[in-house]
């Protein structure tokens, strides 16, 4: 079963931050948080992950809280390109696995 | 766009026949993990091969069995085929080393009728 829970839909206006919440709240030490997002009718597209400490990348900014029990995916300015289902993951160093949830059904309007 | 190729796209089939996917992986990369995804689920953990060995399975019956090639390309076999298979199989690729991100191909749309 999935480790984390997320919002099953959100809406995002074009060219505004989109903030996708993350609950985790049994996550280990060892565990890394990932965000992979799937595009209608194409595999899991990674985006970034993280253990503690916020990261950022070229596609989005990973905020973890300080007790590592819930993260926040942050697109800073969705395109209607960013509509898609967004999965946050936990998994172990050297996991042989990711276990997604349902994910979060992230709609860009115009 | 990864570098890992699926084949074929699309593939139609009929209960109790088998079926075979195939999958190259990224270059670079020595292990594939299979996921299976249902309609309106996320993607669920089949197994995983590195270096043409068996590294991890799911919750999933021995009629779901795959294998590795010396140029890590890989096949997922399923044998008597049934309704609920129908799905996305998705092939991922990555390194040993931990914590690096998998790569997803297109996957293959099996329908079983």
């Amino acid at each position: 079963d999935a480790k984390t829970t997320q919002p099953p839909s959100m809406d995002c206006a074009e060219g505004r931050a989109a903030n996708l919440p993350c609950n985790h709240s049994t996550i280990s030490g060892n565990e890394y948080v990932y965000w992979y997002r799937q595009i209608h009718s194409q595999g899991p597209q990674y985006i970034i992950h993280g253990l503690k400490n916020n990261e950022t990348n070229e596609m989005a900014s990973l905020i973890i809280t300080e007790d590592r029990k819930s993260s926040t995916l942050i697109l800073p300015h969705a395109t209607l390109r960013d509509t898609a289902v967004y999965y946050c993951i936990v998994r172990v160093l050297y996991g042989n696995k990711l276990v997604f949830g349902a994910g979060t059904i992230l709609r860009v309007k115009s | 766009e990864t570098g890992v190729t699926q084949s074929p796209t699309h593939l139609i089939k009929t209960r109790g026949q088998q079926v075979t996917l195939r999958c190259s992986s990224q270059s670079g990369h020595n292990t594939v993990s299979w996921y299976q995804q249902a309609l309106g689920q996320g993607p669920q953990f089949i197994f995983q091969y590195y270096r043409e060995e068996e590294n991890g399975r799911g919750n999933f019956p021995p009629r779901f069995s795959g294998l590795q090639f010396p140029n890590y390309s890989s096949e997922l076999n399923v044998n008597a085929l049934e309704l609920d298979d129908s799905a996305l199989y998705l092939c991922a690729s990555s390194t040993e080393t931990g914590n690096t991100e998998a790569f997803f191909g297109q996957g293959t749309r099996l329908t079983v009728v």
